[in-house]
């Protein structure tokens, strides 16, 4: 049983630069999350989707887009990278937002833009 | 300005004693708490939950309690374990905010179980 599947696991961006972090679930869940995690940081909701074609923003969405086509996939594109964006970006999903269903998360890409 | 507080960055105690983690919330409408425990170079795995209703809730070796009135919870392990060495984070929603509820994250704190 995958989970969520996040590729890739590390990147180095040039500032300026564009590139997809790709997500995908094979849990059939409807609600998708990206949050980044700065150093010595808890994590912070970029961007969520509560079922295909429905995206909102979180809490930090300045720098990104995302998209939500399919229930298993949900890319974070960065259109032009920045020293600030240097982090790890979890993707993570849940069937919905009950109490009994906790958001599992995939292992994080750790990108730095240089 | 952080709504969920982990005070302590670390903690460190010996295989087989008790283990308390801290926790503090500031917004009063959360009403919903979660622990995450994350190990190095993986995504965070759910471990416990509470909701307000309750004042404890109890999963094997792992208790959480929460304090209303305080704005506080805690989380035992015991007895620790080697392998529960991690970061542990807690989060806090409001259920009232429907679909559109977002976990709000503390900064973590990270365990060390010494054997």
């Amino acid at each position: 049983n995958a989970g969520v599947t996040q590729t890739p696991k590390f990147r180095i961006l040039k500032i300026g630069q564009s590139m997809t972090l790709q997500c995908t679930q094979d849990m059939n869940h409807n609600y998708m999350y990206w949050y980044r995690q700065d150093p010595g940081m808890g994590l912070k909701l970029i961007y969520y989707s509560v079922g295909a074609g429905i995206t909102d923003k979180g809490e930090v969405p300045n720098g990104y887009n995302v998209s939500r086509s399919t229930t298993e996939d949900f890319p974070l594109r960065l259109e032009l990278a920045a020293p600030s964006q240097t982090s790890v970006y979890f993707c993570a999903s849940s069937y919905g937002q009950g109490l009994n269903q906790p958001q599992h998360f995939g292992d994080g890409t750790r990108l730095s833009i240089l | 300005d952080q709504q969920v507080k982990q005070n302590s960055p670390s903690l460190s105690v010996q295989e087989g004693r008790i283990s308390i983690l801290n926790c503090d919330y500031t917004n009063s409408m959360f009403d919903y708490f979660l622990w995450y425990k994350k190990y190095p170079a993986e995504g965070p795995t759910f471990l416990i939950s509470i909701s307000s209703i309750k004042d404890k809730n109890e999963d094997g070796r792992f208790t959480v309690f929460l304090n209303k009135s305080a704005k506080h919870l805690s989380l035992h392990i015991v007895p620790s374990q080697p392998g529960d060495s991690a970061v542990y984070f807690c989060a806090a929603t409001s259920t009232n905010a429907g679909n559109n509820r977002k976990l709000i994250w503390g900064l973590g704190t990270s365990l060390a179980v010494n054997p």
